[in-house]
């Protein structure tokens, strides 16, 4: 099957630093990807939708200039956590739906981050 | 996005089956019925999809009542790998649409 792959698996930061997670996908091309937050004991909430070559879509609530999108090549979208606080600690997932098998969404493994 | 209504938790025991409800009484015509699982400390997996008929594959079958208000995943063998968050979602048929994911239900596995 097709797989998503995600960078780092987990990372601590320092309060104030920015943190860049990549999410990859391995055998398919991928013209959207989404990015999700996952908080301890609850359900993904998607943050944003990310298009090959374009500005991505926020969801309502999330910040874009603290969450900051590139989606450079229909293989590699980032996420770069600006100046982060404790509250921003969460497990991140990305997404990638297929190019030709446009209907397919993959999920990656999560990128565990904490801030202190 | 129509929204789907699942139980907290349901428990099974191993070698079992189980079936796991959803109700969807606001689903529209093209509203495709996707089930995903979640084991802990990963991203989603893909489970099954339908739209009308029911639904096989290797991991699961997927029955849909007749109005489509309602389905259930059917685990056939349940086994202490298959514990997990199962989320159902709504999701159009378009291709521009996202997947948004509710609460899910936190299956656990008794050996």
């Amino acid at each position: 099957g097709a797989v998503v792959s995600q960078h780092p698996s987990r990372v601590i930061c320092k309060s104030g630093t920015s943190v860049k997670i990549e999410c990859r996908s391995l055998d398919f091309q991928a013209t959207t990807m989404f990015w999700y937050r996952q908080f301890p004991k609850q359900s993904l909430m998607l943050m944003a939708t990310s298009n090959e070559g374009s500005k991505a879509t926020y969801e309502q609530g999330v910040e874009k200039d603290k969450f900051l999108i590139n989606h450079a090549s229909l293989t590699l979208s980032t996420l770069t956590v600006t100046s982060a606080h404790p509250e921003d600690s969460s497990f991140y997932i990305c997404s990638a739906r297929d190019s030709i098998q446009r209907y397919e969404q993959y999920f990656g493994p999560g990128t565990r981050l904490t801030v202190t | 996005d129509a929204k789907t209504t699942q139980p907290n938790s349901m428990e099974s025991n191993e070698e079992e089956p189980v079936h796991l409800p959803c109700n969807h009484s606001t689903i529209s015509g093209t509203d495709y019925i996707h089930w995903y699982r979640q084991l802990p400390s990963q991203g989603p997996e893909y489970v099954i999809h339908g739209l009308t008929s029911n639904v096989n594959n290797r991991m699961a079958s997927l029955a849909i009542a007749e109005d489509r208000k309602s389905s259930t995943l059917i685990l056939h063998r349940a086994t202490l790998r298959d514990a997990a968050v199962y989320y159902c979602i709504l999701r159009d048929q378009g291709y521009g649409n996202k997947l948004v994911f509710g609460a899910g239900t936190i299956l656990r596995v008794k050996s």
